[in-house]
């Protein structure tokens, strides 16, 4: 299996920062990436696939880029309601994995 | 509008069986293919199985292979769970997802609202 293995696995951070997260793959998959928000008690929402194309909804200040094996998601100015878990997915193998999620807390 | 609503979960003992099930409405469900995936409370999230648009294809995680197994009923807009020999490292928030492009390549653009499925004695 493909193994993700996000950085950080956790993050503090005040409203209007810039925040990065990382993402690794244990091989090449090429741009099969995608991003993942997930609030307390909802189901994950997709805010990046393909590793760089912004979801439809959502807001331009998540950006995503990489291919390979290394990835990132920013956010350009840290709002409110950005404070959550994100989890990086690849699907390039049918056999889907999940980063281990990256919980961004208000610092 | 689009949406994924599940069903089934509850409270069974380890070595016991639960039915999962999802009703999809407002997209044409026998175009896609079709997931569950699962999270541990206080964990992260887990891709458990994969089926097909037809149903011939089908993928399991290593964790649930031979244990559970998959299905879809197009005519009834309907994707199932079957969990068998269930164990206490089940316990989680099931959800089914659909991928964007209705294929295994692509990200999973609707999801569920999550059922819970609980194993203790």
């Amino acid at each position: 299996d493909i193994q993700m293995t996000q950085s950080p696995s956790s993050l503090s951070a005040s409203v209007g920062d810039r925040v990065t997260i990382t993402c690794r793959a244990s091989q090449s998959i090429s741009s099969y990436l995608n991003w993942y928000q997930q609030k307390p008690g909802k189901a994950p929402k997709l805010l990046i696939y393909a590793a760089s194309s912004l979801q439809s909804g959502v807001p331009s200040r998540f950006s995503g880029s990489g291919s390979g094996t290394d990835f990132t998601l920013t956010i350009s100015s840290l709002q409110p309601e950005d404070f959550a878990t994100y989890y990086c997915q690849q699907s390039y193998s049918t056999l889907v994995t999940f980063g281990q999620g990256t919980k961004l807390e208000i610092k | 509008q689009v949406q994924l609503v599940e069903s089934g979960g509850g409270l069974v003992k380890p070595g016991g069986s639960l039915r999962l099930s999802c009703a999809a409405s407002g997209f044409t469900f026998s175009d896609y293919y079709m997931s569950w995936i699962r999270q541990a409370p206080g964990k992260g999230l887990e891709w458990v199985s994969y089926i097909s648009s037809s149903g011939s294809t089908i993928y399991y995680a290593d964790s649930v292979k031979g244990r559970f197994t998959i299905s879809r009923d197009n005519a009834k807009n309907s994707l199932y769970l079957q969990m068998n020999s269930l164990r206490a490292e089940d316990t989680a928030v099931y959800y089914c997802a659909r991928p964007q492009g209705g294929y295994d390549e692509d990200a999973f653009d609707i999801w569920g609202q999550g059922t819970m499925v609980t194993v203790s004695s």
